[in-house]
């Protein structure tokens, strides 16, 4: 079965650029998570769906980021313009509502210069 | 609110080893708690989760109790192996509506051969 999908695996931008990171979650699953990870401050929500509606933004650093889901097989989580703090892994999970388990990809490597 | 707090690394043991890492959590009520599991370049996976008071998880040769009184839930391995080297990272499921995971910072272990 397949996994949850990101793309790309790695994304080597320049300051002010728009980057935009994608993610196909596990099919049949309604939640959908986006996470980023840095070694100061280890795993951050950043927002999470639920068929395919925003439930918590609260993790968004700032205006520049925004995530979507249009459908359910499709989530994409964009920084526009892009910083060089903004370098970090990006991951997306996905899960059955109420289920506490969530499934992880394999990440996005973002490197801001 | 919710926190999860895992003892910090690097954990360097040697193969055959017994392996203790510390987890303890904050919550309002009772949180079902994970252990998950993070290879090099890769996402977060399901180690082992538990969902009430004394319930113990085990998987892969790893377990963790869940001790209500001690608001604990460490994760232990008789004998490590080289293959166990990763990131393991504790996290509590905060139900009541906000269906999120807290994770702890991660703890990184190297077993040597």
């Amino acid at each position: 079965d397949a996994g949850v999908i990101q793309s790309p695996r790695h994304e080597v931008t320049e300051m002010g650029q728009e980057v935009t990171l994608r993610c196909k979650p596990i099919s049949g699953h309604n939640s959908l998570f986006w996470y980023r990870q840095t070694m100061m401050r280890g795993l951050e929500l950043l927002i999470y769906f639920n068929n395919n509606v925003p439930i918590d933004d609260s993790g968004m650093p700032e205006d520049r980021f925004s995530a979507k889901m249009p459908n359910a097989s499709f989530s994409t989580l964009k920084i526009q313009p892009s910083e060089p703090r903004d370098s970090a892994v990006y991951f997306c999970a996905s899960s059955l509502w109420g289920d506490e388990t969530q499934y992880f990809g394999p990440g996005t490597r973002l490197l801001v210069l | 609110g919710d926190s999860v707090t895992q003892m910090e690394g690097p954990v360097t043991l040697s193969e055959e080893a017994f392996l203790t890492i510390n987890c303890t959590y904050t919550a309002t009520g009772y949180p079902s708690l994970f252990w998950y599991v993070q290879y090099p370049g890769e996402g977060l996976q399901l180690l082992l989760k538990a969902t009430k008071a004394d319930d113990k998880g085990s998987n892969k040769g790893f377990e963790a109790t869940y001790r209500k009184e001690t608001t604990s839930f460490h994760l232990e391995k008789g004998s490590v192996q080289v293959s166990d080297s990763a990131v393991y990272f504790c996290a509590q499921f905060s139900g009541a509506g906000s269906y999120q995971l807290t994770f702890g910072k991660g703890t990184k272990l190297s077993v040597i051969p």
